[in-house]
């Protein structure tokens, strides 16, 4: 089993839905959570972190479920500018361990 | 100016040729990575350094090296390259001081072998 699982998508929303996005790790021992955006051949780059409480940024919500070893996260009222593809990052708290990458979801808003 | 820099940003090299990617950081950073991208398998882990002449493997490091012989260069070598190695090639670093997981990406280095 993949250390990190995500639906690839595409969701092809129109502007102003609703999305959510699901992600699945498989350690268990994982402390810590974040969700990453990357544009067409660009970077990725953070978008948030993913609280065991939950925890929104603006039109972004993610939720944690440590106990289903799930993560989430859900764009409201989305925008044109949404396009992208969402990773989820995954870090054991083990020591000397970097960030683990899920092959990411592809969202597309339109117009 | 990016405060993490890779070059060369692009590369188109023949099988058996050897091809080193350079990232440098201004960032002070500690911890340096280098990553892969393709199509449909995500960023994958190559090898990571947290400190200087500190390296580790990552998920796919057979085919690659890299030096880190300054905390602010992370070199990442193809001895012998090959078309399978033909990918959009990441570097990061980090500082893990904090509880932050903030990855800071280069803008890439696509690598093409013939």
């Amino acid at each position: 089993r993949k250390e990190v699982e995500q639906d690839p998508g595409p969701f092809n929303v129109p502007e102003g839905a609703t999305v959510a996005f699901n992600c699945t790790y498989s350690n268990s021992a994982s402390q810590s959570f974040f969700w990453y955006r990357q544009d067409c051949r660009k970077e990725p780059k953070l978008l948030m972190s993913v609280y065991s409480s939950g925890n929104e940024d603006g039109r972004f919500t993610a939720q944690l479920n440590r106990a289903s070893q799930y993560i989430s996260l859900l764009i409201r009222d989305s925008k044109l500018s949404d396009s992208a593809t969402y990773l989820c990052v995954v870090r054991s708290n083990q020591a000397g361990t970097a960030l683990i990458f899920g092959k990411g979801t592809t969202l597309s808003v339109s117009s | 100016d990016a405060d993490v820099t890779q070059t060369p940003r692009n590369r188109i090299t023949k099988t058996g040729k050897r091809i080193m990617l350079e990232c440098s950081q201004t960032k002070g950073h500690d911890r340096m990575y280098w990553y892969r991208q393709d199509p449909g398998l995500g960023l994958r882990l190559i090898y990571y350094s947290f400190d200087v002449k500190d390296i580790n493997k990552g998920e796919i490091s057979d085919g690659y090296s890299v030096s880190r012989q300054a905390q602010a260069k992370f070199s990442l070598s193809l001895e012998s390259a090959i078309p399978n190695q033909t990918a959009l090639y990441f570097c990061a670093t980090s500082d893990f001081k904090g509880v932050s997981g903030e990855l800071f990406f280069g803008e890439g280095s696509r690598l093409t072998v013939l």
